[in-house]
């Protein structure tokens, strides 16, 4: 069973940039999509992004262009997720998770598998 | 982007008691495959989500026959026949025909 273990809690400056890493193990992982999530304190889902290893696709939510940089180093098993120009307003648990199907180039799934979160706090 | 809306925002149901949970979704979810891109999600405090539901009504391995979920077009249902106590949490709803993938605002469930 495909396991994603995320990289630990990460504290950033305003305007500063993050990278937290999410790797796979147990399974497969360049054919499925891998999709970032993320949660603010007491709020609900957001979907930020994904990347299609095996077809090096990736698609970003318009909230976050300019600022997300979603990678996949298939040698691996590790997908990156960097958010740069940081705000207060980014401060929340960050989740990579894996596509339920074969990822598709033009479909997008639900995730069943996901990693356990990595807390970014930004604060000056 | 297709806005998903749910209610109730909270739910306290009695132990053996079913209980629904409802989605509009802005927007058909069906696509011209024929499948309709609606998912349901439990969240314990603490956890990530656990994925319930797929492609509108087909269980995820693992997950309880008491679980099942309907719906059409931008009306979608997550019912669970008998509540347990290990039921609670926080259900979502989500879409994945269109980018952005989107949620839902969520349900909290509580068990009395």
């Amino acid at each position: 069973q495909v396991q994603l273990v995320q990289s630990g809690p990460e504290v950033k400056k305003p305007g500063s940039s993050v990278k937290v890493s999410c790797k796979a193990s147990g399974g497969s992982f360049n054919t499925y999509d891998l999709n970032w999530v993320r949660q603010a304190p007491g709020q609900g889902l957001e979907w930020m992004g994904r990347i299609v290893p095996i077809l090096d696709k990736t698609n970003y939510a318009q909230s976050f262009q300019g600022r997300l940089t979603i990678t996949a180093d298939e040698s691996t098993n590790t997908a990156y997720m960097e958010l740069s120009s940081l705000t207060s307003d980014d401060t929340a648990l960050y989740y990579c998770a894996r596509g339920h199907e074969l990822a598709d180039y033009f479909y997008f799934y639900g995730m069943d598998i996901w990693g356990q979160g990595t807390t970014v706090t930004v604060s000056s | 982007d297709i806005v998903m809306t749910q209610t109730p925002r909270f739910l306290s149901v009695i132990p053996g008691q079913p209980a629904s949970i409802s989605c509009k979704s802005s927007q058909s979810l069906q696509h011209s495959d024929g499948k309709t891109y609606v998912y349901w999600y439990r969240q314990k405090p603490g956890q990530p989500p656990q994925l319930l539901i797929q492609q509108l009504s087909k269980r995820s391995s693992g997950v309880s026959d008491r679980f099942a979920a309907s719906g059409s077009g931008t009306d979608f249902t997550l019912s669970i026949s008998r509540v347990e106590a290990d039921d609670v949490g926080l259900y979502y709803c989500m879409q994945s025909l269109q980018v952005p993938l989107t949620f839902g605002g969520g349900t909290k469930v509580e068990v009395k």
